[in-house]
């Protein structure tokens, strides 16, 4: 089955520490994504890479960081300057586009906290 | 930068009967993409539908359907038939087409909590 995997669904952490997030997919995507929702809110762009060996900041890089050094995988490192790192995160990946606009795939998400 | 408002927090909708969330977005650019995604409270974001800026005719996807009015930058949601299950986060996204400066950002608007009745 193809999909977007990410480890663990829980993770807990004392503050202070780095924390690295998983997110595997085998869909041949080039494109994956990092996304955090806080509770009731939408989610904001963290990270994202076009392609392997390259990666762009989003909205709110800062405290975080990434890796992409093969096409499946794409950890999310969240530092202990990341003020508030107690939230939900998803991880997404997404196809070369055509010409169009390019819908993305998600997996199911690691919540983070942070004590 | 885009911006995407989803202006109703939270709507209710009888079982069987059908539902519109509203979402307006903001651009000056002319080849983008509009999405909808679904997040139950499991938390996974399941894509629902999509709408290019230059589609001529509103997307379907089943009980899905778009309304889409360039003009008023909306790109609002139907559901058709509503059912238990339909109760959920819905989420409209936007995204710049290929060659855009801001190519494969998705920006989503707030969220819009469906609790369907029975």
């Amino acid at each position: 089955d193809g999909g977007i995997t990410q480890s663990p669904k829980y993770l807990f952490r004392k503050e202070g520490q780095n924390v690295t997030l998983s997110c595997e997919q085998n869909l041949n995507h080039d494109a994956m994504y990092w996304y955090r929702q806080d509770p009731g809110q939408g989610l904001r762009l963290i990270y994202y890479s076009q392609i392997v060996n390259d990666f762009q900041k989003g909205d709110i890089a800062e405290g975080y960081s990434v890796s992409r050094e093969k096409k499946e995988s794409f950890p999310l490192t969240v530092t202990s300057a990341q003020k508030n790192p107690t939230a939900f995160y998803l991880c997404a990946s997404s196809s070369r586009s055509s010409g169009g606009a390019i819908e993305q795939y998600f997996g199911p998400g690691t919540r983070l906290t942070v004590t | 930068a885009q911006k995407i408002t989803q202006t109703q927090p939270g709507m209710f909708v009888q079982e069987k009967e059908a539902v519109t969330l509203d979402c307006t977005y903001d651009t000056s650019d002319q080849s983008y993409g509009l999405f909808w995604y679904k997040q139950p409270s499991s938390g996974e974001m399941i894509f629902l539908i999509y709408q290019g800026s230059y589609d001529e005719q509103n997307a379907t996807e089943g009980r899905y359907s778009l309304n889409f009015q360039k003009a008023r930058k909306s790109a609002n949601l139907v559901i058709s038939a509503s059912q238990l299950g339909d109760s959920a986060m819905y989420f409209c996204g936007f995204s710049l087409a290929a060659g855009g400066t801001s190519y494969g950002k998705l920006t989503f608007g707030q969220g819009t909590i469906l609790t369907v009745h029975p």
